[in-house]
């Protein structure tokens, strides 16, 4: 199994520029999330899914759409960069069973976005 | 918002040494979970106590959960090299609904050979 994979690694954009994360686990998982991280931040919550068509907020949606229409893919989309979205982005998937903290989370390698 | 805290922010110790971080939360919870992550890398799931647990022991590692004091504890024993890396405790907050996962900001340990 290749895990969580994330893809690009790294990327640079342009402000008004707009782009899409990839995301992709092979591991059935019902349950997919995305987070950034920012220097003494920690992660925080931008959206979340619990399986193919739906989909919700985190703490952090503004300026990201998400969808999920097969089980395996769960893209970030940024609508149109802003230098506040320069951050490390990581996709998490994991077994649903009725809570996130009921089941580990297996995360991505990474996207680290620079918005100039 | 930050449920959890971790304490302290980062620590540094020498090889053999047992490190100790501390995770304070704020709502009542079911579970708790703490993470790894090594430099540049996703996070590693690493252990998980349930609210009805008072103790729990991984290898070098051992938990400890406090619902009374809202805290909980990850003890590395005989620390490593290679046990350098960040560490974060995860809840779910009463009231943000059953899938939001909240992370703390992290304990930065370096481990010095």
């Amino acid at each position: 199994n290749a895990g969580v994979t994330q893809t690009p690694k790294f990327q640079v954009l342009k402000t008004g520029q707009s782009m899409t994360l990839q995301c992709a686990q092979d591991m059935n998982h019902e349950y997919m999330s995305w987070y950034r991280q920012d220097p003494g931040m920690g992660l925080r919550l931008i959206h979340y899914s619990v399986g193919a068509g739906i989909t919700d907020q985190g703490e952090v949606p503004n300026g990201y759409n998400v969808s999920r229409s097969t089980t395996e893919d769960f893209p970030l989309r940024l609508l149109s960069a802003a230098p506040s979205q320069t951050s490390v982005y990581f996709c998490a998937s994991s077994y649903t069973k009725g809570r996130a903290d009921n089941n580990e989370q297996f995360f991505g390698p990474g996207t680290r976005l620079t918005v100039l | 918002s930050q449920q959890g805290e971790e304490d302290p922010q980062a620590l540094s110790i020498q090889e053999g040494e047992n490190a100790t971080m501390n995770c304070s939360y704020k709502t009542s919870i079911n579970n708790l979970q703490w993470y790894r992550q090594n430099s540049g890398r996703g996070l590693v799931h690493l252990i998980l106590i349930r609210s009805n647990e008072r103790e729990k022991h991984s290898g070098r590692l051992r938990v400890t959960l406090d619902t009374s004091k809202k805290s909980s504890s990850l003890l590395i024993t005989a620390s490593r090299a290679a046990d350098t890396a960040s560490y974060f405790c995860a809840t779910v907050e009463s009231g943000a609904g059953s899938y939001q996962l909240t992370f703390g900001k992290g304990t930065k340990l370096s481990v010095i050979p």
